[in-house]
């Protein structure tokens, strides 16, 4: 079946530093890759994806590459700020399996000033 | 761009009661809605798919007498979580998809909803 595994959290970091959060995934298939955030108490907002093997996705500062080999895609971000504090969901879908979103279990990130 | 408003975003109830909880895709056709399940501190669990003018598919362990998805029109889809016991207690997300948008399948998530069943 398909699987997302990330690291737990929460992670804690300072403004300004650098914020990697693994993703791991396992597919029958071609799955295209997400992160997603939530900010407290609201729904997910989508943060950036890709579609295939070496694609990189990126917004607002934060970038993962889909590995294909290592079946990963690692979110990164240079300098975090505190308005970044939120918890982060890697995800995968397939299309040929209805297009459902399967998720992993979720990295808190906490930044402070 | 495409927003799926849900409502309430919070509610609480006697446990015993039916509680409705409203997804709607305001500004596109959404033929199919996804119902997410969040406990605290935990990830996503998809409770159902949801598709339009058809009955919903369940996923394994979810009750379906229990959680009655409704999707009559390409706009709205509602959860109605019967019979709430605290155990039923948690925040429910929605998601719609849109055909047309190339993105991410099209998928838009609602603000969700925080149940607290007393």
């Amino acid at each position: 079946g398909n699987s997302v595994t990330q690291m737990e959290g929460p992670v804690t970091l300072s403004e300004e530093a650098f914020l990697t959060i693994n993703c791991t995934y396992t597919a029958t298939g071609y799955p295209s890759l997400f992160w997603y955030v939530q900010y407290p108490g609201e729904g997910l907002q989508l943060l950036l994806k890709a579609t295939k093997a070496d694609d990189k996705g990126s917004n607002k500062g934060f970038e993962a590459t889909y590995r294909k080999e290592t079946t990963s895609f690692h979110l990164e971000k240079g300098s975090v700020q505190v308005s970044d504090s939120a918890v982060y969901f890697c995800a995968l879908g397939i299309k040929a399996a209805g297009n459902k979103l399967t998720f992993g279990g979720g990295t808190r990130v906490l930044v402070k000033p | 761009g495409a927003v799926v408003s849900q409502h309430p975003s919070r509610v609480i109830c006697k446990s015993g009661t039916s509680v409705k909880i409203e997804c709607r895709s305001l500004d596109f056709q959404a033929t199919t809605m996804f119902w997410y399940r969040q406990f605290p501190k935990q990830s996503l669990m998809l409770m159902a798919t949801s598709n339009e003018g058809s009955k919903a598919t369940y996923e394994q362990g979810v009750e379906k007498d229990k959680f009655l998805i409704n999707h009559a029109s390409l706009t709205l889809s509602t959860l109605t979580v019967t019979s709430a016991h605290p155990e039923d207690s948690s925040f429910y997300i929605c998601s719609a998809r849109d055909l047309i948008r190339a993105d991410n399948y099209g998928y838009t998530f609602g603000s969700g909803t925080r149940l607290t069943v007393v």
